[in-house]
C-alpha cells in the first residue's frame, strides 16, 4: 500500500461547478497535509498547506484534513478553465521533511 | 526574486550516453531536492542537498548522482542512460532541508533515444 493514495483521474467537470479532490494517506503521524498545482510543461507551485485537522480557505480554494479518516481534500468553487492542471497532494514525514507525493489528478474544466 | 533555473530545458540522449543537469535554486535558498516525474510513477525524489552535503536519497541506482557546490547551484548526473530514464527532472529548492514549501523550477525533460 502506499502511503499517499490519489486518484489521478482525469477529472472532467464544466466551468463555475464545485470541484472536489481527494487524497488518502496511511501514517497517522502525519501534521502537515500540501496541495501543489502542476500547468503542462511547468514544476509544481505550493497552492495550500494546513496543519493537523480542520479547513483552511484561500479566495475560491478550501483545504480540508479530517485525520480520523486520514483523508484529505482540497474544494475549488466556481471553477474556472485557468484551474485547469494537475493537482498533487505532497505530506512531509516527521523525520526527514522529506515529501511524499501522490499521484496527482489531471482537472479539466471545460468552458 | 528569480526563481529556480534549471538548464537545459530539453535533452535527447542515446542509451548508453550520460547526462548533467543543472540547477540554480532561489538566491538564499540552500536545500535543493531533486525529483524525477514519469506519468507512470508520479513524482520520485532524487535526493537532496544542503550546504553541499547530501542529506537524503531516494531508491534510484548509483548511476543518478548529485553535487552541490559553495554557491547552493546543483547538478544531477546520470550515466549509462536506459530507455526508462526519459523523464520529467524536476528541481526545488528551500531555505532549510526543514523548509517544507518547496519552489520548483520548470523542468528538464530527457528524452533517450
Amino acid at each position: 500500500q502506499k502511503e499517499v493514495e490519489q486518484d489521478p483521474g482525469p477529472l472532467s467537470v464544466p466551468e463555475g461547478a464545485i470541484v472536489s479532490l481527494n487524497c488518502t494517506y496511511s501514517n497517522s503521524a502525519f501534521q502537515y497535509f500540501m496541495w501543489y498545482r502542476q500547468y503542462s510543461r511547468k514544476g509544481p507551485e505550493l497552492l495550500m498547506y494546513t496543519y493537523s485537522s480542520g479547513n483552511k480557505e484561500d479566495g475560491r480554494f478550501t483545504a480540508q484534513v479530517d485525520k480520523s479518516s486520514k483523508y484529505i481534500s482540497l474544494f475549488i468553487r466556481d471553477s474556472q478553465p485557468s484551474d485547469s492542471a494537475t493537482y498533487l497532494c505532497a505530506i512531509p514525514r516527521r523525520s526527514n521533511y522529506q515529501l511524499i507525493w501522490g499521484a496527482g489528478t489531471k482537472l479539466i474544466i471545460k468552458p | 526574486k528569480a526563481g529556480v533555473t534549471q538548464t537545459p530545458r530539453y535533452l535527447i540522449k542515446t542509451r548508453g550516453q550520460q547526462v548533467t543537469l543543472s540547477c540554480s535554486p532561489i538566491s538564499g535558498h540552500r536545500s535543493v531536492s531533486w525529483y524525477q516525474q514519469t506519468p507512470g510513477q508520479g513524482l520520485q525524489f532524487l535526493f537532496e542537498y544542503f550546504s553541499e552535503t547530501q542529506r537524503n536519497k531516494g531508491n534510484f541506482p548509483g548511476r543518478f548522482s548529485g553535487r552541490q557546490f559553495s554557491n547552493s547551484r546543483s547538478e544531477m548526473n546520470v550515466s549509462t542512460l536506459e530507455l526508462g530514464d526519459s523523464a520529467l527532472y524536476l528541481c526545488a529548492s528551500s531555505f532549510t532541508t526543514r523548509d517544507t514549501e518547496a519552489f520548483f523550477g520548470q523542468g528538464t525533460r530527457l528524452t533517450v533515444v
